[in-house]
């Protein structure tokens, strides 16, 4: 039983394309991270949110806590946001989603 | 800005050996964790320590996988007797508190390979 889905699994875009990453859960969480891993594989905070929306450059990361879906945004996105974007859950540990494989050509 | 070191960056073991991941969290951070992640699948849980104790285990962390914080900065993962599918990145993470709207900060991984 998978308590965190995202989608979509892998996205492909235009440099400068608005891009959309969903993630439900199923769970009660204190709060969700967005995550980015790149090739190499180390992991970035990217938010923390327990509500509402946040904002960080071109990212934009939203939770509704009564749906249980969030979503992060990536605006005039650029070939080195290509990553591995996770959702993750923040319960007593965090619990992963598997991830959406993002890449953006120029 | 603070960081979680892990060393070393690579590990390649040969199958049956021990192994041991360190991890230097944040000075200041009371909850520590490590997370595996085998090529191509989701970031897993292992464990977390609070205290100077395991808070909580997956079902991955079997006997063969022990934690300490020998001398109160570092963070280590043993594990007794490698496997193959052992094989996989370690996250090292710290955070300030165990739940709410707290950070986590990840280390930039130890990649194991068993052979």
């Amino acid at each position: 039983k998978n308590e965190v889905e995202q989608s979509p699994q892998n996205l492909t875009a235009q440099e400068g394309e608005f891009i959309t990453i969903n993630c439900s859960y199923s769970v009660g969480i204190s709060a969700l991270h967005w995550l980015q891993q790149h090739p190499g594989g180390g992991i970035v905070s990217l938010f923390m949110l327990s509500s509402g929306k946040k904002k960080h450059g071109r990212l934009i990361a939203t939770i509704n806590i009564q749906e249980k879906h969030s979503s992060l945004h990536i605006t005039a996105s650029h070939p080195r946001d290509s990553a591995v974007y996770i959702c993750a859950l923040n319960t007593d540990k965090l619990i992963f989603g598997t991830g959406t494989r993002l890449q953006v050509f120029p | 800005e603070p960081e979680v070191t892990q060393t070393p960056s690579h590990q390649v073991t040969q199958m049956g050996q021990e192994v041991i991941l360190r991890c230097v969290p944040i000075s200041n951070h009371l909850y520590f964790y490590w997370y595996r992640q085998i090529l191509g699948q989701k970031v897993e849980f292992l464990v977390s320590f609070y205290n100077n104790e395991i808070s909580e285990k997956s079902e991955i962390f079997d006997d063969q996988f022990s934690v300490e914080r020998p001398d109160g900065s570092n963070f280590t993962l043993k594990i007794r007797s490698t496997k193959l599918e052992d094989s996989a990145m370690y996250f090292c993470a710290s955070s300030p508190t165990g739940e709410g709207p707290y950070g986590y900060t990840f280390g930039s991984g130890t990649r194991l390979t068993v052979v």
